[in-house]
This record gives C-alpha cells, sequence and structure tokens, in this order.
C-alpha cells in the first residue's frame, strides 16, 4: 500500500462548483498535513495546513483531516478559472522529522 | 513577496557528467530542502540542511548528491556522475523554523540527462 495516496484525475467541473480533493494515507504517524497547488512548470504553493484531525478554512478553501479514517480534504467554493492545476496533498510525521511525503497530485480544470 | 530563486531553470547535460544545481533561499529562512519530481511522478524529499550539515536525507541521496552553501548565501545541489534517471526537475524548498508546517519552494530546475 502506497504511504499517500491521491487520485490523479484529470478532475473538470463548471465554475462556480464546489470541488472536493481528497487523500488517504497509511501512516499514523502523520501529524502535519498540507495542501499545495502547482501551476505548470512552477514550484508547489502552499495553500493551506492543518495539525491532527479537524477543519481549517481560508477564504474559499477549506481543510478537513480525519485521522482515525487516515483521510483528509480540500473543499474549494466558488471554484475560478485561476483555481485550475494541479493539487498536492503533503504529510509530516512528529515535529523532529523535516521531510514531508506528497501525493501524486489531482490536475483540476474550472471551465468558464 | 519573498521568493526561492532556482538557476538555471532549464540544464541539458551529457551522462556521466557533473551538474550542479542553484537555489538563493529567502534571506531570513534557515532550512534548506531539495526535493525531485520525475516527470508524470509524485514530488520526492531528497535533503534537508541546517547550520552547515545535513540533518535528514532519503535513500535516493546516496553518494552521488552533496549540498553545501559555499558562500553563505547559495545552497547547492551536486550530481558527481549523472545518470539517465536523474532527469527530473528539482525543487529548493526553504523555511525559517522547523515549526513551519510547509516550506517555499521555488520554480525548479528541469534536469535532462542525455
Amino acid at each position: 500500500q502506497k504511504e499517500v495516496e491521491q487520485d490523479p484525475g484529470p478532475l473538470s467541473v463548471p465554475e462556480g462548483a464546489i470541488v472536493s480533493l481528497n487523500c488517504t494515507y497509511s501512516n499514523s504517524a502523520f501529524q502535519y498535513f498540507m495542501w499545495y497547488r502547482q501551476y505548470s512548470r512552477k514550484g508547489p504553493e502552499l495553500l493551506m495546513y492543518t495539525y491532527s484531525s479537524g477543519n481549517k478554512e481560508d477564504g474559499r478553501f477549506t481543510a478537513q483531516v480525519d485521522k482515525s479514517s487516515k483521510y483528509i480534504s480540500l473543499f474549494i467554493r466558488d471554484s475560478q478559472p485561476s483555481d485550475s492545476a494541479t493539487y498536492l496533498c503533503a504529510m509530516r510525521a512528529n515535529f523532529g522529522n523535516e521531510k514531508l511525503t506528497f501525493g501524486t497530485g489531482t490536475r483540476l480544470t474550472i471551465i468558464p | 513577496e519573498p521568493e526561492v530563486t532556482q538557476t538555471p531553470s532549464h540544464q541539458v547535460t551529457q551522462m556521466g557528467q557533473e551538474v550542479i544545481l542553484r537555489c538563493v533561499p529567502i534571506s531570513n529562512h534557515l532550512y534548506f530542502y531539495w526535493y525531485r519530481q520525475i516527470l508524470g511522478q509524485k514530488v520526492e524529499f531528497l535533503v534537508s540542511f541546517y547550520n552547515n550539515e545535513i540533518s535528514e536525507k532519503s535513500e535516493i541521496f546516496d553518494d552521488q548528491f552533496s549540498v553545501e552553501r559555499p558562500d553563505g548565501s547559495n545552497f547547492t545541489l551536486k550530481i558527481r556522475s549523472t545518470k539517465l534517471e536523474d532527469s527530473a526537475m528539482y525543487f529548493c524548498a526553504t523555511s525559517r523554523d522547523r515549526a513551519n508546517y510547509g516550506y517555499t519552494f521555488g520554480s525548479g530546475t528541469r534536469l535532462t540527462v542525455v
């Protein structure tokens, strides 16, 4: 079983729709969870981070973590064409462990 | 907004040659990382570097790889004898402290080994 699994898509939705992106993981040591956005030929850009289980909201973005199910989600409300990108989930274990483990990324296209 | 700058943006090299990839971190950042992304695959951790020494490395980071801060500002990744399978995007990332959950990534260097 892969340490982090993410549906690669592609995912196409109409402008204004709610987008749901998800990752599952197998390593119960993961405690820090992040979502990155990556545009073509660019580096990953941090969107959201959460610690342990719970929800976090920032503008149109909401991140959810369910550690009991080893499942994390990113919701994008009122999606815009500029949200079209690849979305990467990433995770890290305890405070002293600096390595981020990434999912494969989901390619998202918002259709105007 | 401060940026992590990587040069060159694209490097083509012959198999067996040495390459040096360069990164200029954000000025007050103290923790430095290299990641790579082979085409169509996920971003993978290579190495973390703090206080002029490696703090963590992955199994990918073998004796062919090395990192250093030669002049206190640039952060470099050297591959001594490149292989075809080293072809990938290489990303430098930096953070101000270890409590920072996420890192700032550069735009990457596309390395093509022929």
